[in-house]
This record gives C-alpha cells, sequence and structure tokens, in this order.
C-alpha cells in the first residue's frame, strides 16, 4: 500500500514553454501534498505544500506564479512550470501524506529538462 | 532555525562489514524524525518514522535509534545491495508536516 505515483517521469521541453506535472496517491487519500526540487547531488528542498480545495504554501524563494500547483482532489495534485528556464531543470518530487503526523510517501520524481 | 546534519557525506564499506549513519538536528517541537532510503535517479523510499528519544525500529538489516540530539541508522552485515542514499529529515511542530531533509549519507557496499 502507500503508492504514489508521478507522470510524466522525464519531460524536456523548450525555454519559454510551460510543463504540467501529476502527482497521485493510488490506494490512499492525501490530506496534503508536498512538492520538493533536488538538484544534482542536493538533498531536497520543499517548494509548496498543497491541501485538497485550498490554496498552496510556498516556501520562502519560491514564486507561485512561476510555480502553479492545483490540489483538486484527494489524490491528485498537479505542478506546472510556467515559462521554464533552463535554470528550472531540476528533479522534481512529490510526496503524500494520509493524516496525522505519520509517514510521507513520496513518488518516483519527475526529471526537468529545460534546453 | 531547523537544522538537519549527515555524517559521513559518503561511506564506502565491504560487504558483511556493520556500521553506522548520524543524524543530528536541532528543530523546534520535534514531531517526528524520518529515514528515507534512495536510489540514483528514483524519489525516496520510506523507511522509519521515530518519535520520540528511546525509541527504535529495525527492518532487516537496518535498525533506527533516536536521542534528543540524533538519531543513528545501524546497518548490520551490509550487502551490495544496501547501497544507496540515505536521508534524514525531522518534522517540526510548527512545520505543517512538511519534511526538513539533511544533505544525506551516500552508502556503497561492495562485495
Amino acid at each position: 500500500g502507500a503508492v504514489v505515483s508521478q507522470h510524466p517521469s522525464r519531460v524536456i521541453c523548450k525555454s519559454g514553454t510551460s510543463v504540467k506535472i501529476e502527482c497521485r496517491s493510488l490506494d490512499f487519500q492525501a490530506t496534503t501534498m508536498f512538492w520538493y526540487r533536488q538538484f544534482p547531488k542536493q538533498s531536497l528542498m520543499l517548494m509548496a505544500t498543497s491541501n485538497e480545495g485550498s490554496k498552496a504554501t510556498y516556501e520562502q524563494g519560491v514564486e507561485k506564479d512561476k510555480f502553479l500547483i492545483n490540489h483538486a482532489s484527494l489524490t491528485l495534485s498537479t505542478l506546472t512550470v510556467t515559462s521554464a528556464h533552463p535554470e528550472d531543470s531540476s528533479f522534481y518530487i512529490c510526496s503524500a501524506r494520509q493524516g496525522g503526523p505519520g509517514e510521507q510517501y513520496f513518488g518516483p520524481g519527475t526529471r526537468l529538462t529545460v534546453t | 532555525e531547523d537544522q538537519v546534519t549527515q555524517s559521513p557525506e559518503a561511506l564506502r564499506l565491504q560487504e558483511g562489514e556493520s556500521s553506522s549513519l548520524n543524524c543530528s538536528y536541532t528543530v523546534s517541537g520535534l514531531r517526528g524524525l524520518f529515514w528515507y532510503r534512495q536510489d540514483p535517479g528514483k524519489g525516496p523510499e520510506f523507511l522509519f518514522t521515530l518519535y520520540s528519544a528511546g525509541e527504535e525500529k529495525e527492518k532487516e538489516r537496518l535498525k533506527a535509534t533516536l536521542t534528543k540530539k540524533e538519531s543513528f541508522l545501524h546497518i548490520t552485515a551490509p550487502k551490495p545491495e544496501d547501497s544507496a542514499t540515505y536521508l534524514c529529515a525531522v518534522q517540526a511542530g510548527n512545520s505543517g508536516y512538511a519534511l526538513n531533509f539533511g544533505k544525506g549519507t551516500s552508502l556503497l557496499v561492495t562485495p
């Protein structure tokens, strides 16, 4: 149990275009989903927290107009990188929490390359 | 400010050579300390959550322990398939359940 999927696993896009990444909890309802970014040989950095049906909370330094997060249901959250630039190239990972202080489960990640 | 420091940064072991990874933390009101395993190009895989000092959890060759200042991940008789990056993360009482990660320990187990 507790499986989180992400789609796509890899995406290459041209500078200036937008990319949407989906995060789904497959076998549980996620009260909260989180989006992280990981640069090569670095740890995960939290970008934003999203709760179903409400606006996402962004970490300091993360542009909310550039990284649009929608959490439309208890099993789906999407991250849209708008007007992507090469510096946005990274590994984007989502996680989902069932409820309470328990475990968070991570998706397999999406490798974004902006050319 | 919450801080998580993992050591060593990298560790090379021979198969069967037991060792421990360290995670030191400072946090305002620890809600939980998490250990994850991450393979290259993949998302973190959940291993353990520890909630209070003195708590211990085991899974196969891994055992995690927690004190008020640090956590250890003990690896007993490791195998090459245990090679991965091990991440430690803390969840603070005022964090809204978000995780603050350390930089990880890259473990290589050679046959």
